[in-house]
């Protein structure tokens, strides 16, 4: 079956400017993680899901990040002001239940000029 | 954000040879993971450990949960073209009835020469 997928695939925007980075889970899982990976680093957690509330957002790292999942399936990143230092890969990852593995997706690239 | 510590950051070996890679931290976990990543790909589980001293094989790969639960290791037998990537290990801790996010390590590059 289909995997997690990720859109866009990449995104050039300006420093200031609003972005908006969609995922859409494998069907049926229930939870949904947002990762950040910077260059030469490993993923790290930004925000998770189970179901349509958002169980741990811990790892946002201001309030320029908000993200949302109004119907339990497709998550929105939003991100505003981007900043260059919010350049990097933003993966998205889906689960049967919190605790079963996680399936990530390809990513989107942001790059902040 | 927290980052495992993984050594070595990389590797460049000839096909046919084992490779080996650790990955330390400073907090316990009760699940440890190793994920792949090829280049523009996310994440991919090669291997899970749930259980401290549990060693676990999935074909050529083989990967142990330290009895302390603050590490992992994973090896490679006769590494192949293909095996080459970034190896990421992953801790998780569960506590019950809920999920946990993943800590990931900073990764190991590997390189095979024919």
């Amino acid at each position: 079956g289909a995997g997690v997928s990720q859109t866009p695939s990449n995104k050039v925007t300006e420093k200031g400017k609003y972005v908006e980075l969609r995922c859409d889970p494998i069907s049926g899982h229930t939870a949904l993680y947002w990762y950040r990976q910077s260059l030469g680093q490993g993923p790290e957690f930004l925000i998770y899901f189970q179901g349509t509330g958002a169980a741990d957002d811990s790892g946002l790292p201001n309030d320029r990040f908000f993200a949302v999942r109004p119907e339990g399936s497709v998550s929105t990143l939003k991100i505003q002001r981007t900043e260059r230092g919010d350049s990097a890969v933003y993966l998205c990852a889906s689960s049967w239940t919190p605790m079963e593995t996680q399936y990530f997706g390809p990513g989107t690239r942001l790059l902040v000029l | 954000g927290q980052q495992l510590n993984q050594s070595p950051q990389s590797m460049f070996i000839q096909e046919g040879e084992d490779v080996s890679m650790n990955c330390t931290s400073s907090s316990i976990f009760n699940t440890w993971l190793w994920y792949k990543q090829d280049p523009g790909e996310g994440p991919v589980l090669l291997i899970a450990l749930y259980k401290a001293g549990e060693l676990t094989s999935n074909g050529r790969l083989t990967a142990q949960f330290g009895i302390t639960r603050k590490d992992s290791f994973l090896n490679i037998s006769a590494s192949i073209p293909s095996d080459v990537g970034i190896y990421f290990c992953a801790g998780q801790y569960i506590p019950t009835g809920t999920a946990s996010k993943l800590t990931f390590g900073t990764g190991t590059r590997l390189q095979v020469t024919l």
